[in-house]
């Protein structure tokens, strides 16, 4: 079936430092979005990309969408504690759109102050 | 706006039992998404509606119904819970199908089945 797959799973950086998070699929996405949690709290919506090689940037957040359609990588420029938590990539699919999105497992980000 | 509330926000059942989760938006929302969260799966749609009146299956269907009578609200029915329903459930909604937006997150209903 259509998977995106999201990698990795944890990190764990010093504040400070940068931080990356990448989501492949195994089909051509005619869009992604990203969505970060906090502990126990629930997703919120930070981007969506839609142009092959589209690049976006939210302060120290900058988003790129591969020039396939099918990589996407969120990068974290310094990051602080407000950072912390779980970063998913969701993807939809370019045939038999349904109305689904398929999300990846998530990279929970750890930053030690 | 109160946006995406859910109701309960815990619930403990035991296997056998029945239970109804209400997932209710106030953002005039045409689609309504149900998912479950496990550790290390990311969010898992169970069922989604794109109108009032119409449901269609997500990946994992199997144990739960869903109901679209109204269309602020969105129903989640689990007939006979098991362990493996465990898990937290979130509602979501968003303007018209996935592609184009953003989708509106609820607080999330924590089920434990024992």
């Amino acid at each position: 079936g259509q998977q995106v797959m999201q990698i990795p799973q944890y990190q764990h950086v010093q504040e400070g430092e940068d931080f990356t998070t990448y989501c492949n699929s195994s089909t051509t996405l005619s869009n992604i979005q990203w969505y970060k949690q906090r502990p126990g709290g629930h997703p919120v919506f930070l981007i969506q990309l839609v142009k092959s090689g589209e690049v976006k940037k939210q302060k120290r957040l900058t988003f790129q969408f591969g020039e396939a359609k099918k990589n996407s990588s969120l990068h974290i420029t310094a990051t602080q504690t407000t950072d912390v938590g779980t970063y998913f990539c969701a993807g939809h699919v370019s045939t038999g759109n349904t109305g689904k999105l398929i999300f990846g497992q998530g990279t929970t980000l750890q930053v030690k102050p | 706006n109160a946006g995406v509330t859910q109701t309960p926000k815990f619930r403990v059942l035991k296997t056998g039992q029945s239970m109804t989760l209400l997932c209710a938006q106030d953002m005039n929302h045409e689609y309504m998404y149900w998912y479950r969260q496990d550790p290390g799966m990311g969010l898992r749609l169970i069922h989604y509606s794109v109108g009032e009146g119409t449901t269609a299956k997500g990946e994992v269907p199997d144990g739960y119904n869903v109901s679209r009578l109204k269309k602020q609200n969105f129903l989640l029915g689990l007939e006979s819970a098991a362990p493996s329903q465990t898990s937290v459930y979130f509602c979501a909604s968003s303007l018209a199908g996935p592609k184009s937006y953003e989708q509106y997150f609820g607080p999330g209903t924590r089920l434990t089945v024992t």
